[in-house]
């Protein structure tokens, strides 16, 4: 079964300094993995996606992940926060929910930009 | 081209009552998603609908149903409300039923009183 853990709930840093969003992934074949990003009372955006192309992912807003394979992680970064990067980020992956195949939604990290 | 649409943004309703809330999806994508986004969580899976049929559903009571016109705007009807039924409702679609980028609505927010 495809799982997805994003493995803080929480992530607070300063402005202009750099962000790491965790997420680590559970799948039996080769995954389709996203980012999305949702502003307080927003729908949510899609930042970037993987699709078996480049490991680098490049997304919107300065954003980029890797997807390393052998350590089963999708991280997202960016090196200088600003202010309007404070949203909760979600880490999806493409799986299973019975006999469809589904995007399966990780928890969430609610990343906080200090001045 | 044009986004995903809702409607409406906001409603409240009495618990008992029953809702339908609205999806236009992005012009060419054939495949709507339905999400219920609890406050403070993450979006949960409602069910999806591909060409005018359901294909593939959440853990959700049968009150939730939904229908997808040939247009492939798709609608959510929720009978019976409940409190708990307070939410977010995100509407998504794309160009397929799996696998595939999904773009979002900006989402209907209901209140059950």
């Amino acid at each position: 079964a495809q799982s997805v853990t994003q493995l803080d709930s929480h992530v607070s840093v300063s402005e202009g300094t750099p962000v790491l969003l965790r997420c680590n992934y559970s799948s039996s074949y080769s995954p389709s993995l996203f980012w999305y990003v949702q502003h307080p009372n927003k729908g949510l955006q899609l930042l970037l996606k993987y699709t078996s192309a480049a490991t680098l992912v490049k997304g919107i807003n300065g954003f980029e992940a890797e997807f390393k394979k052998s350590e089963t992680s999708f991280h997202l970064t960016k090196p200088s926060a600003h202010m309007s990067d404070a949203a909760e980020y979600f880490c999806v992956v493409s799986g299973y929910a019975g006999n469809n195949r589904k995007l399966i939604w990780g928890l969430g990290t609610s990343l906080a930009v200090n001045p | 081209e044009t986004g995903v649409t809702q409607s409406p943004t906001h409603l409240i309703k009495t618990r008992g009552q029953q809702v339908t809330l609205r999806c236009s999806s992005q012009s060419g994508h054939n495949t709507v998603s339905w999400y219920q986004q609890a406050l403070g969580q993450g979006p949960q899976f409602i069910f999806q609908y591909y060409r005018e049929e359901e294909n593939g559903r959440g853990n959700f009571p049968p009150r939730f149903s939904g229908l997808q016109f040939p247009n492939y705007s798709s609608e959510l009807n929720v009978n019976a409300l409940e409190l708990d039924d307070s939410a977010l409702y995100l509407c998504a679609s794309s160009t397929g039923t799996g696998g595939y980028e999904q773009y979002f609505g900006p989402g209907t927010r209901l209140t059950v009183t």
